[in-house]
Protein backbone atom coordinates (compact mmCIF):
# COMPACT_ATOMS: atom_id res chain seq x y z
CA UNK A 1 0.00 0.00 0.00
CA UNK A 2 0.53 3.97 -0.12
CA UNK A 3 2.31 3.92 -3.53
CA UNK A 4 3.04 7.84 -4.96
CA UNK A 5 2.60 7.42 -8.66
CA UNK A 6 3.60 10.74 -11.30
CA UNK A 7 2.90 11.47 -14.90
CA UNK A 8 5.13 11.92 -16.66
CA UNK A 9 8.16 10.11 -15.85
CA UNK A 10 10.19 12.10 -18.16
CA UNK A 11 9.64 15.24 -20.27
CA UNK A 12 11.30 17.22 -22.87
CA UNK A 13 9.81 20.92 -23.89
CA UNK A 14 11.07 23.67 -25.31
CA UNK A 15 12.52 26.70 -23.55
CA UNK A 16 9.07 29.64 -23.23
CA UNK A 17 6.50 26.50 -23.08
CA UNK A 18 4.98 24.87 -19.48
CA UNK A 19 4.77 21.64 -18.80
CA UNK A 20 2.54 20.31 -16.30
CA UNK A 21 3.77 17.35 -13.71
CA UNK A 22 1.15 15.30 -11.87
CA UNK A 23 1.52 13.57 -8.36
CA UNK A 24 -1.28 11.09 -7.35
CA UNK A 25 -1.16 9.12 -4.35
CA UNK A 26 -2.99 6.13 -5.41
CA UNK A 27 -4.71 3.89 -2.70
CA UNK A 28 -4.83 6.50 -0.32
CA UNK A 29 -6.18 10.38 0.22
CA UNK A 30 -3.76 12.87 1.32
CA UNK A 31 -4.35 16.24 2.71
CA UNK A 32 -0.93 16.94 1.92
CA UNK A 33 1.63 16.37 -0.78
CA UNK A 34 5.08 17.98 -1.42
CA UNK A 35 7.33 18.87 -3.95
CA UNK A 36 11.30 18.56 -4.42
CA UNK A 37 13.58 19.33 -6.77
CA UNK A 38 16.82 17.51 -7.36
CA UNK A 39 19.95 18.56 -9.42
CA UNK A 40 22.08 15.61 -10.52
CA UNK A 41 23.59 13.97 -7.66
CA UNK A 42 22.73 16.61 -5.27
CA UNK A 43 20.18 15.95 -2.91
CA UNK A 44 16.27 17.02 -2.44
CA UNK A 45 15.71 20.36 -1.99
CA UNK A 46 11.59 20.92 -0.51
CA UNK A 47 10.09 23.63 -3.62
CA UNK A 48 6.26 23.53 -1.85
CA UNK A 49 4.19 22.20 0.23
CA UNK A 50 0.39 21.25 -1.36
CA UNK A 51 -2.31 21.15 0.54
CA UNK A 52 -5.66 19.82 -0.65
CA UNK A 53 -8.27 22.92 -1.39
CA UNK A 54 -6.01 25.72 -0.22
CA UNK A 55 -2.93 27.07 -1.75
CA UNK A 56 0.45 25.88 -1.65
CA UNK A 57 3.63 27.20 0.94
CA UNK A 58 6.31 27.96 -1.19
CA UNK A 59 9.99 27.94 0.46
CA UNK A 60 12.10 30.50 0.30
CA UNK A 61 13.66 31.44 -3.10
CA UNK A 62 11.21 29.58 -5.00
CA UNK A 63 9.00 31.45 -7.68
CA UNK A 64 5.39 31.06 -6.70
CA UNK A 65 4.38 31.99 -10.11
CA UNK A 66 6.49 30.13 -12.19
CA UNK A 67 5.99 26.67 -10.41
CA UNK A 68 2.28 26.34 -10.03
CA UNK A 69 1.12 24.34 -7.77
CA UNK A 70 -2.49 22.92 -7.84
CA UNK A 71 -4.01 20.22 -5.70
CA UNK A 72 -7.46 19.98 -6.48
CA UNK A 73 -8.27 16.56 -4.81
CA UNK A 74 -6.70 14.20 -2.12
CA UNK A 75 -5.40 12.18 -4.66
CA UNK A 76 -4.13 14.67 -7.02
CA UNK A 77 -1.31 17.72 -6.83
CA UNK A 78 -0.37 18.93 -10.12
CA UNK A 79 2.95 21.21 -10.60
CA UNK A 80 3.32 23.42 -14.20
CA UNK A 81 6.85 25.09 -14.36
CA UNK A 82 5.57 27.85 -16.91
CA UNK A 83 7.85 29.59 -18.96
CA UNK A 84 10.33 26.96 -18.46
CA UNK A 85 14.19 27.98 -19.26
CA UNK A 86 17.08 25.33 -19.80
CA UNK A 87 17.99 26.03 -15.71
CA UNK A 88 14.57 24.59 -14.86
CA UNK A 89 15.78 21.44 -16.32
CA UNK A 90 15.67 18.77 -13.19
CA UNK A 91 14.51 15.74 -11.35
CA UNK A 92 11.08 16.52 -9.84
CA UNK A 93 9.62 14.90 -6.89
CA UNK A 94 6.73 14.73 -5.26
CA UNK A 95 5.10 12.93 -1.63
CA UNK A 96 2.60 12.50 0.31
CA UNK A 97 2.07 12.49 3.55
CA UNK A 98 0.10 9.60 5.62
CA UNK A 99 1.74 8.76 8.71
CA UNK A 100 5.13 9.52 6.93
CA UNK A 101 5.89 10.97 3.59
CA UNK A 102 5.47 8.96 0.67
CA UNK A 103 7.76 9.59 -2.47
CA UNK A 104 6.71 9.07 -6.04
CA UNK A 105 8.93 7.76 -8.61
CA UNK A 106 9.84 11.24 -10.00
CA UNK A 107 9.76 13.35 -13.22
CA UNK A 108 12.84 14.15 -15.36
CA UNK A 109 12.58 17.36 -17.06
CA UNK A 110 14.80 18.70 -19.67
CA UNK A 111 14.11 22.03 -21.31
CA UNK A 112 15.48 22.74 -24.41
CA UNK B 1 18.46 27.47 10.07
CA UNK B 2 17.86 24.16 9.69
CA UNK B 3 20.35 21.83 8.35
CA UNK B 4 21.47 18.43 8.22
CA UNK B 5 25.08 16.69 7.57
CA UNK B 6 25.45 13.96 6.02
CA UNK B 7 29.26 11.93 5.97
CA UNK B 8 30.38 10.74 3.82
CA UNK B 9 29.75 11.49 0.46
CA UNK B 10 30.75 8.33 -1.49
CA UNK B 11 31.42 4.91 -0.19
CA UNK B 12 32.91 1.83 -0.80
CA UNK B 13 33.07 -1.25 0.62
CA UNK B 14 33.65 -4.90 0.14
CA UNK B 15 30.40 -7.35 -0.01
CA UNK B 16 30.25 -8.74 3.38
CA UNK B 17 31.58 -5.53 4.94
CA UNK B 18 29.62 -3.16 6.99
CA UNK B 19 29.02 0.64 5.84
CA UNK B 20 28.01 3.03 8.37
CA UNK B 21 26.74 6.96 7.26
CA UNK B 22 26.42 9.91 9.86
CA UNK B 23 24.43 12.46 9.92
CA UNK B 24 24.15 15.46 12.29
CA UNK B 25 21.31 17.53 12.36
CA UNK B 26 21.04 21.57 13.45
CA UNK B 27 17.17 21.82 14.67
CA UNK B 28 17.13 20.83 18.42
CA UNK B 29 13.33 20.34 17.70
CA UNK B 30 13.93 17.69 15.41
CA UNK B 31 12.50 14.45 16.78
CA UNK B 32 11.99 12.41 13.63
CA UNK B 33 14.60 10.77 11.73
CA UNK B 34 14.23 8.50 8.60
CA UNK B 35 16.52 7.14 5.88
CA UNK B 36 16.24 7.07 2.49
CA UNK B 37 17.20 4.38 -0.14
CA UNK B 38 17.22 6.35 -3.98
CA UNK B 39 17.74 4.03 -7.06
CA UNK B 40 19.39 6.16 -10.39
CA UNK B 41 16.39 7.98 -12.16
CA UNK B 42 14.02 6.76 -8.84
CA UNK B 43 12.42 8.36 -6.31
CA UNK B 44 13.43 7.85 -2.67
CA UNK B 45 12.39 5.12 -0.37
CA UNK B 46 12.23 4.80 3.23
CA UNK B 47 14.30 2.24 4.61
CA UNK B 48 14.41 2.54 7.87
CA UNK B 49 13.33 5.45 10.83
CA UNK B 50 13.75 6.58 14.28
CA UNK B 51 12.26 9.29 16.71
CA UNK B 52 13.57 10.97 19.61
CA UNK B 53 12.10 8.72 22.49
CA UNK B 54 14.16 5.54 21.08
CA UNK B 55 18.43 5.53 21.08
CA UNK B 56 18.32 2.56 18.50
CA UNK B 57 16.01 0.65 16.06
CA UNK B 58 17.44 -2.49 14.07
CA UNK B 59 15.67 -4.23 10.87
CA UNK B 60 17.55 -7.75 10.16
CA UNK B 61 20.49 -6.03 7.84
CA UNK B 62 19.76 -2.22 8.98
CA UNK B 63 20.17 -0.45 12.10
CA UNK B 64 20.00 3.13 13.23
CA UNK B 65 21.15 4.90 16.13
CA UNK B 66 20.17 8.62 17.74
CA UNK B 67 22.37 10.44 19.75
CA UNK B 68 20.10 13.25 20.81
CA UNK B 69 22.39 15.52 23.11
CA UNK B 70 25.20 15.24 20.03
CA UNK B 71 22.41 15.71 17.41
CA UNK B 72 23.48 12.86 15.77
CA UNK B 73 22.18 9.90 13.99
CA UNK B 74 24.07 6.67 12.16
CA UNK B 75 22.70 4.32 9.55
CA UNK B 76 24.13 1.01 10.22
CA UNK B 77 24.37 -1.71 7.35
CA UNK B 78 25.71 -5.10 8.34
CA UNK B 79 27.04 -7.86 5.47
CA UNK B 80 26.19 -5.53 2.67
CA UNK B 81 25.28 -7.27 -0.93
CA UNK B 82 25.99 -5.75 -4.28
CA UNK B 83 21.90 -4.69 -4.19
CA UNK B 84 22.74 -2.37 -1.84
CA UNK B 85 24.43 0.37 -3.78
CA UNK B 86 22.29 3.47 -4.42
CA UNK B 87 22.54 6.58 -2.76
CA UNK B 88 21.35 7.07 1.03
CA UNK B 89 19.64 10.15 2.61
CA UNK B 90 19.41 11.06 6.05
CA UNK B 91 16.47 13.54 7.11
CA UNK B 92 15.00 15.35 10.15
CA UNK B 93 11.35 17.02 10.94
CA UNK B 94 10.30 18.15 13.60
CA UNK B 95 7.47 16.08 13.54
CA UNK B 96 6.50 13.02 11.17
CA UNK B 97 2.79 13.63 10.40
CA UNK B 98 2.80 17.68 9.41
CA UNK B 99 6.18 16.81 6.56
CA UNK B 100 9.13 19.11 6.12
CA UNK B 101 11.89 16.89 5.95
CA UNK B 102 15.53 18.48 6.10
CA UNK B 103 17.59 16.25 4.23
CA UNK B 104 21.42 15.35 4.19
CA UNK B 105 23.53 15.67 1.18
CA UNK B 106 23.33 11.71 -0.04
CA UNK B 107 26.04 9.08 0.44
CA UNK B 108 26.89 7.22 -2.32
CA UNK B 109 27.66 3.59 -1.62
CA UNK B 110 29.33 0.99 -3.50
CA UNK B 111 29.03 -2.74 -2.77
CA UNK B 112 31.69 -4.12 -4.66
CA UNK B 113 31.06 -8.08 -5.22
Amino acid sequence: GAVVSQHPSWVICKSGTSVKIECRSLDFQATTMFWYRQFPKQSLMLMATSNEGSKATYEQGVEKDKFLINHASLTLSTLTVTSAHPEDSSFYICSALLEEQYFGPGTRLTVT
Amino acid sequence: GENVEQHPSTLSVQEGDSAVIKCTYSDSASNYFPWYKQELGKGPQLIIDIRSNVGEKKDQRIAVTLNKTAKHFSLHITETQPEDSAVYFCAASRTSNTGKLIFGQGTTLQVKP
